[in-house]
């Protein structure tokens, strides 16, 4: 089945470290995402790109870069990581051309920061 | 930007009882509405969205509704049972072709007891 996948699946870095995240996607949809969740906050928006050429900047962008290597490919870096980005991290696709509008998730990256 | 607020952050019901989640949103703007389900270790998926040219959307035990006038939408579900208990989330999105870059709520966790 067509998926989005993230990984790592878990990880913990240090403090001051640089970390990415990655994300691919076989759903062949053009619009990828990054969301944060953090406990009782729900999603918050980090990044989002509608394809190859388009980065855009979500809620909570500061201290987060992204690069869009492929259609099929969104990562999420922390330059310098610190404790607050401490989070679940979600890749998320759409494709409303598909006919479907829902935002499709993969299975979340948990990260640490210590 | 837009503000969706979600009640109760938890929620408790005996089986075969109905629940009910609210929310806000703040920008007269939006017009897609979805929710989402996350089930314990897993990723969010959509269950039900509504559109703001409709007022009520039904599928199977669960339905939403909508009051523009208002800016609230709610998730009924009726005759839970053990397997509904999880994180529901409510989203507001500028477009339904947009559903990806989404505000979320901040979550309310349902537990169906047995």
């Amino acid at each position: 089945d067509a998926d989005v996948t993230q990984t790592p699946r878990n990880r913990i870095t240090k403090t001051g470290k640089r970390i990415m995240l990655e994300c691919s996607q076989t759903k062949g949809h053009d619009r990828m995402y990054w969301y944060r969740q953090d406990p009782g906050l729900g999603l918050r928006l980090i990044y989002y790109s509608f394809d190859v050429k388009d980065i855009n900047k979500g809620e909570i962008s500061d201290g987060y870069s992204v690069s869009r290597q492929a259609q099929a490919k969104f990562s999420l870096s922390l330059e310098s990581a610190i404790p607050n980005q401490t989070a679940l991290y979600f890749c998320a696709t759409s494709d409303p051309s598909s006919g479907r509008t829902e935002a499709f998730f993969g299975q979340g990256t948990r990260l640490t920061v210590v | 930007g837009e503000n969706v607020e979600q009640h109760p952050s938890t929620l408790s019901v005996q089986e075969g009882d109905s629940a009910v989640i609210k929310c806000t949103y703040s920008d007269s703007a939006s017009n897609y509405f979805p929710w989402y389900k996350q089930e314990l270790g897993k990723r969010p998926q959509l269950i039900i969205d509504i559109r703001s040219n409709v007022g009520e959307k039904k599928d199977q035990r669960i339905a939403v509704t909508l009051n523009k006038t208002a800016k609230h939408f709610s998730l009924h579900i009726t005759e839970t049972q053990p397997e509904d208990s999880a994180v529901y989330f409510c989203a507001a999105s500028l477009a339904y072709t947009n559903a990806g870059k989404s505000t979320f709520g901040d979550g309310t966790t349902l537990t169906v007891k047995p």
